[in-house]
Order: structure tokens, then C-alpha cells, then sequence
């Protein structure tokens, strides 16, 4: 079965400081990863995703998540945050063809950045 | 163009009561996405629908029930409502094929409070 695990429930950062959000996944196939972004009281909104060729993947906002497919992770990263990026961060796989057509999330991580 | 609408944005329900939530996918995009966001518990799958059909189910009790309209719109029904139903409901929509390129975009999310 497919999971994936965001083992920090939440993380504290000053602003302009530099920030990573850890996201690890399990599959058997190949999948598509996706991170998402919730500000408060919203919907999801797509921050980035990868779906092949470069393991680098970057954001209109700075952001940028590196897949690595030997340590099955997608972590995301930003060398500098503003107290705007305060939201909660999703990471999923997507699973596709038949009858698996849907996201998987990780439990989400809480960014919370301090003047 | 208009993203994915969900309605109404807050529904306040009593127990043993029914609730309905409604969806509007993008222009164009054939399949609708439920999604469970109760606190602490993160996004839990709850349906699919293409093409009018249900495609895969998360693990829910059957009282969660819903259809797609022949315009790609979707209701969903949630009968027997328990205080625990209390959560936020994510609709999304995409392409048929999730994953291959594409996205799933989120409405605003139904706010449904069980008392």
C-alpha cells in the first residue's frame, strides 16, 4: 500500500530564516508527488509537483522540493521565509489507471513563522 | 476561468440529521475528488467520481454516500450525521487521468459542524 509521512506536525521558523519540511513516501509503482499549500480558512492550492525528468522542482515563491528516489523522499525547502508563508503543507503521491485515480496526503505540516 | 465551487461554505447540522454538500469541478474536467480534513487526522480519501460513476471509495461507512451529475457536478450525502463528521469537506477536480501531467484543484472546502 501506498503511504506517505510527514513526521513534523509542525515547525517554528524565524522569518528570513531557511526552512525544510520533511515528506517520505512508500510505494511498490512509480508515483507523481505533489506538495500543496492551506492558508488558514482556504482550500489546497498546488505549490509544486514532480512528475519526471529533473528531481528538482521549483515554485513561483521560492520554494523547491528535491525527489529522491533512493531515500523515497520529496522533502521541500525555501532559503528564506516571510511571515505570508505561514499555512499548512501537504505532500502526496497521486496513484493512477483503474480504479486508483486519487491523492494520497500525508497528515500535514504547520509552518508557523515568528517575526 | 472559475476554479472548483463548493456549497454552502459552512453547514451546521444536529445529530441523526442529513447533510448535502455540493461541488462544481473546472470547465472540462470529468472527474470530482471528496476529501475528509477532520482535525488532527489529516485529508482521508473519501470518493471518486467519473463520468457520472464512482470510481473507487476511501474507508467510510456507507451513510457517506454521493453521485455526479451528467454536467460533472457532484453532491455529497452524508445520512446519520455523528459528532465526529464535524470537518472540513474538499472537493477537487481533474482531467480523467490524475497524475499524468496534470493536477487536481481544490475548491474552498465545506465547513460542516455536527452538535
Amino acid at each position: 500500500a501506498q503511504s506517505v509521512t510527514q513526521l513534523d506536525s509542525q515547525v517554528p521558523v524565524f522569518e528570513e530564516a531557511p526552512v525544510e519540511l520533511r515528506c517520505n513516501y512508500s510505494s511498490s509503482v512509480s508515483v507523481y508527488l505533489f506538495w500543496y499549500v492551506q492558508y488558514p480558512n482556504q482550500g489546497l492550492q498546488l505549490l509544486l509537483k514532480y512528475l519526471s525528468g529533473s528531481t528538482l522542482v521549483e515554485s513561483i515563491n521560492g520554494f523547491e522540493a528535491e525527489f529522491n528516489k533512493s531515500q523515497t523522499s520529496f522533502h521541500l525547502r525555501k532559503p528564506s521565509v516571510h511571515i505570508s508563508d505561514t499555512a499548512e503543507y501537504f505532500c502526496a503521491v497521486s496513484l493512477w489507471g483503474g480504479a486508483t485515480n486519487k491523492l494520497i496526503f500525508g497528515t500535514g505540516t504547520l509552518l508557523a513563522v515568528q517575526p | 476561468e472559475a476554479g472548483v465551487t463548493q456549497s454552502p461554505t459552512h453547514l451546521i447540522k444536529t445529530r441523526g440529521q442529513q447533510a448535502t454538500l455540493r461541488c462544481s469541478p473546472i470547465s472540462g474536467h470529468t472527474s470530482v475528488y471528496w476529501y475528509q480534513q477532520a482535525l488532527g487526522l489529516g485529508l482521508q480519501f473519501l470518493l471518486w467520481y467519473d463520468e457520472g460513476e464512482e470510481r473507487n471509495r476511501g474507508n467510510f461507512p456507507p451513510r457517506f454516500s454521493g453521485r455526479q451529475f451528467p454536467n460533472y457536478s457532484s453532491e455529497l450525502n452524508v445520512n446519520a450525521l455523528e459528532l465526529e463528521d464535524s470537518a472540513l469537506y474538499l472537493c477537487a477536480s481533474s482531467p480523467r487521468l490524475l497524475g499524468v501531467g496534470t493536477e487536481a484543484f481544490f475548491g474552498q472546502g465545506t465547513r460542516l459542524t455536527v452538535v
